[in-house]
């Protein structure tokens, strides 16, 4: 079967730095993204790896590791507004087209 | 330069009702997804719909069924509603096999 399996509930000092972990198991794969989700809002794009390695974009990086089927989000500086739902997707693909295979989420908790 | 838009934005609906909900995508995108997300859970795939054909179908029954339109708009349709079908949908734009996804608000749907 497909899963994603992220913590669902992680709590930080503002200021601070958190990381949310996400292994995958799928039966394709051609990418991991992020996604932010604020109480009653939509979800936001946040990042996109489809290569090893470390992607940086201000504040918040994502990192994946293919060969141990497991990304990260690294948020810094963590501010009171990040406080959100953050979902790890699986781009995979299906016959000739792409879907995206979510996480149930992680809720960011951050404290003052 | 509008994003996703979605309506209605709330609805409540009895048992055994039908009920159509629309999305109109992001200027440029011609793909369109549509999830449900129950409270405290990922995003969970219906359907994807582009050049107005469902291209891919996630475990949802025949009851869900949708259309898009020759402007890229779309609708899901869920027939013989059960209580269970209370949720978010959120409808989400991309281009062909991009990899970002911009979500609308969604819509709060309630049956009683």
């Amino acid at each position: 079967g497909q899963s994603l399996e992220q913590p669902s509930e992680v709590t930080a000092v503002e200021g601070a730095i958190v990381q949310i972990n996400c292994t995958y198991q799928t039966s394709g794969f051609y990418g991991l993204s992020w996604y932010q989700q604020h109480d009653g809002g939509a979800p936001t794009f946040l990042s996109y790896n489809a290569l090893d390695g470390l992607e940086e974009t201000g504040r918040f990086s994502s990192f994946l590791s293919r060969s141990d089927s497991y990304g990260y989000l690294l948020l810094q500086e963590l501010q009171m507004k990040d406080s959100a739902s953050y979902f790890c997707a699986v781009r995979d693909r299906m016959d000739s087209n792409y879907q995206l295979i979510w996480g149930a989420g992680t809720k960011l908790i951050i404290k003052p | 330069d509008a994003g996703v838009t979605q309506s209605p934005t709330h609805l409540i609906k009895t048992r055994g009702q039908q009920v159509t909900l629309r999305c109109s995508p992001k200027s440029g995108h011609d793909t369109v997804s549509w999830y449900q997300q129950a409270l405290g859970q990922g995003p969970q795939f219906i359907f994807q719909y582009y050049e107005e054909e469902e291209r891919q179908r996630g475990n949802f029954p025949d009851r869900f069924s949708g259309h898009q339109f020759p402007n890229y708009s779309s609708e899901l349709n869920v027939n013989a509603l059960l209580l269970g079908d209370s949720a978010l949908y959120l409808c989400a734009s991309s281009l062909e096999a991009a990899y970002g996804y911009t979500f609308g608000s969604g819509t709060r749907l309630t049956v009683v």
